[in-house]
Formats: structure tokens, C-alpha cells, sequence
């Protein structure tokens, strides 16, 4: 049971470039999660998603796609990146809403750098 | 609307003395609260959740916590620190009966043990 995975764990981009980071969860959790952190500022959420096929917009969407063709998988897309978007970004999965007690699991975080 | 108040940006303890990080929350429903633990260039980890249950919730490493509502504080306390307990703390808020269900994180305590 490894939880939830994130590849890569460092990348550092070209302004203008487009790449996506990868999220996959083995606990067969229903909800999915993308966050940025940014230094002192805790985390913001980017999008969700609560189930297969379904995906919505969190706090801070602009810059970014996400789709969720599998329970497992839950990639972001970047496109064009841009400095603003220097940032760690995790992955996170729980079993419902986490509004409902459950608590998230978290990846271990992907370390992108625009240059 | 939901908030989350971490009080200090950085706390710094001696090895052996007590611990106590401090957390305000606002939620316009019943709260689901939690505290997340965040080793240097790690994921975020569960320490405790506070759902409805017993107001003293006790978690993982010796932390616990107490829900006061008439306070709205969901401080996390530990007897005695230990180096080991050095890393990033967010304590973080989820309305149950929102419809909304936002989940709010807040923006991180720093705990420094000194030797």
C-alpha cells in the first residue's frame, strides 16, 4: 500500500512551457486533491475532484487543468507556465469530503521551479 | 464563512518543556477540526481530528488538543517537546453541514526545538 504518489519530485520549467505533474492513490479514496504551497502562506487548494469523471475548481485555478479519468489518477496540467507558479505542489486523497471527518492523505509534494 | 487563526508564525521550546501551538477557528456550522504535521521536504501528516466526539482528542507522538467552543480554539499541546518534533504545523477547519464543505488551511506554525 504505498499511498499516495506524486512523480516528479523536483522540475524546473522554461517560461511558456507545459507540463503535468502526476497523482495516484491506492487506497480507493473517491476524493482527490491538488494544493500549492507557497512560503508562509499554507495551502491553497487548486482543484478537486470527488469522483471519477468529475472534477471543480478550488481557490486558485487559474493556469491550471486537471481531469480524473480513474479512481486512481488525478493529473495537473500547467500550461504556460509562468514564475507566479513557482511553488510545491501536493496531492492529497480522502475517503469522502473531508468535511465529513475524514482525514486527507498527502503525497509528498512535487517542487517546481519557472524560470 | 469559515476561517482558520494559526496565532505564531514561529514558536521555539526547549527539549523537555511543553509544547503549545495555538489555533482560532470561525465556522458558521458544526466544525470538523484537524492538526497536520509537516517534516522538512515531507507531505503532510495527521496528528489528531476533533469531530463532534470527546472535546480532548489525543494523537499521534504524544500531541493532543482541546475544542473549546465558547473560545473557538483548537489549541494542539505536547508535555514535553522532543528534537524529532521540529517541523511546519497546520491546524486546519471543515464545516460537516456546509454544503459547501470548504476545507481551510491555515497558514502554519514553525516549531523550533532548541537542545
Amino acid at each position: 500500500n504505498a499511498g499516495v504518489t506524486q512523480t516528479p519530485k523536483f522540475r524546473i520549467l522554461k517560461i511558456g512551457q507545459s507540463m503535468t505533474l502526476q497523482c495516484t492513490q491506492d487506497m480507493n479514496h473517491n476524493y482527490m486533491y491538488w494544493y500549492r504551497q507557497d512560503p508562509g502562506m499554507g495551502l491553497k487548494l487548486i482543484y478537486y475532484s470527488v469522483g471519477a469523471g468529475i472534477t471543480d475548481k478550488g481557490e486558485v485555478p487559474n493556469g491550471y487543468n486537471v481531469s480524473r479519468s480513474t479512481t486512481e489518477d488525478f493529473p495537473l496540467r500547467l500550461e504556460l507556465a509562468a514564475p507566479s507558479q513557482t511553488s510545491v505542489y501536493f496531492c492529497a486523497s480522502s475517503y469522502s469530503p473531508a468535511g465529513g471527518a475524514y482525514e486527507q492523505y498527502f503525497g509528498p509534494g512535487t517542487r517546481l521551479t519557472v524560470t | 464563512a469559515q476561517s482558520v487563526t494559526q496565532l505564531d508564525s514561529h514558536v521555539s521550546v526547549s527539549e523537555g518543556t511543553p509544547v503549545l501551538l495555538r489555533c482560532n477557528y470561525s465556522s458558521s456550522y458544526s466544525p470538523s477540526l484537524f492538526w497536520y504535521v509537516q517534516h522538512p521536504n515531507k507531505g503532510l501528516q495527521l496528528l489528531l481530528k476533533y469531530t463532534s466526539a470527546a472535546t480532548l482528542v489525543k494523537g499521534i507522538n504524544g500531541f493532543e488538543a482541546e475544542f473549546k467552543k465558547s473560545e473557538t480554539s483548537f489549541h494542539l499541546t505536547k508535555p514535553s517537546a522532543h528534537m524529532s518534533d521540529a517541523a511546519e504545523y497546520f491546524c486546519v477547519v471543515s464545516d460537516t453541514m456546509n454544503r459547501d464543505d470548504k476545507i481551510i488551511f491555515g497558514k502554519g506554525t514553525r516549531l523550533h526545538i532548541l537542545p
